[in-house]
């Protein structure tokens, strides 16, 4: 199985720039999640999602955006990017929310 | 406020060395304690969940130890291998409302395996 598969590995945007995080399990998880890892810090959440249509904010929501249309996908809009959104971005998945997750291998992400 | 701390914030043994990684955490509600294992340019890979009652549990050679009494986790890595060369990472989880669930990340060791 791929478990979970994140795309890009590395993007560089401009101020200002919008961009998909692209995320997809296959192990029919219906948790998802965006994390962001900053240098020297703790994994933060962003936004998770407990099923399909359904999405809530996590600890650091602004400047970004989800959908969940699909079990299976799970992706990640930043509208207008700011270079405080420098960070590696993992997308994580679980069957529920008492057992361990599956990240992705991560995005990583400058603006420059 | 929640807050999971872990030490020594770097750590360099040799191959073949046992090695003990520390947590301390104040988290409340409590509901389970992770340690997960993060290769450079990787995502974290889970290694072991404790819920409150389970005070230790294996996963090879790796040994998660929890005292919920005085909030605190070790991590016992035994024979290490220069593949255990990693960033480990202890993630307590706090019950939220709704059933949903919080998550609470240490900053995490760096572990250096030198042969």
């Amino acid at each position: 199985n791929a478990g979970v598969t994140q795309t890009p590995k590395f993007r560089i945007l401009k101020i200002g720039q919008s961009m998909t995080l692209q995320c997809t399990q296959d192990m029919n998880h219906n948790y998802m999640y965006w994390y962001r890892q900053d240098p020297g810090m703790g994994l933060k959440l962003i936004y998770y999602s407990v099923g399909a249509g359904i999405t809530d904010k996590g600890e650091v929501p602004n400047g970004y955006n989800v959908s969940r249309s699909t079990t299976e996908d799970f992706p990640l809009r930043l509208e207008l990017a700011a270079p405080s959104q420098t960070s590696v971005y993992f997308c994580a998945s679980s069957p529920d929310r008492k057992r361990g997750y599956t990240f992705g291998s991560g995005t990583r992400l400058t603006v420059v | 406020k929640n807050q999971v701390e872990q030490s020594p914030q770097s750590l360099i043994i040799l191959e073949g060395k046992n090695c003990t990684l520390q947590c301390n955490y104040t988290v409340s509600p409590f509901s389970n304690l992770r340690w997960y294992k993060q290769d450079t340019g990787r995502g974290p890979v889970s290694l072991t969940i404790m819920t409150f009652s389970e005070n230790t549990k294996s996963n090879g050679r790796y040994t998660a130890t929890l005292d919920a009494d005085t909030k605190q986790s070790s991590l016992h890595i035994t024979a290490s291998q220069l593949s255990d060369s990693a960033s480990y990472i202890c993630v307590v989880s706090a019950d939220g409302n709704f059933g949903n669930e919080k998550l609470t990340f240490g900053t995490g060791t760096r572990l250096t395996i030198i042969p």
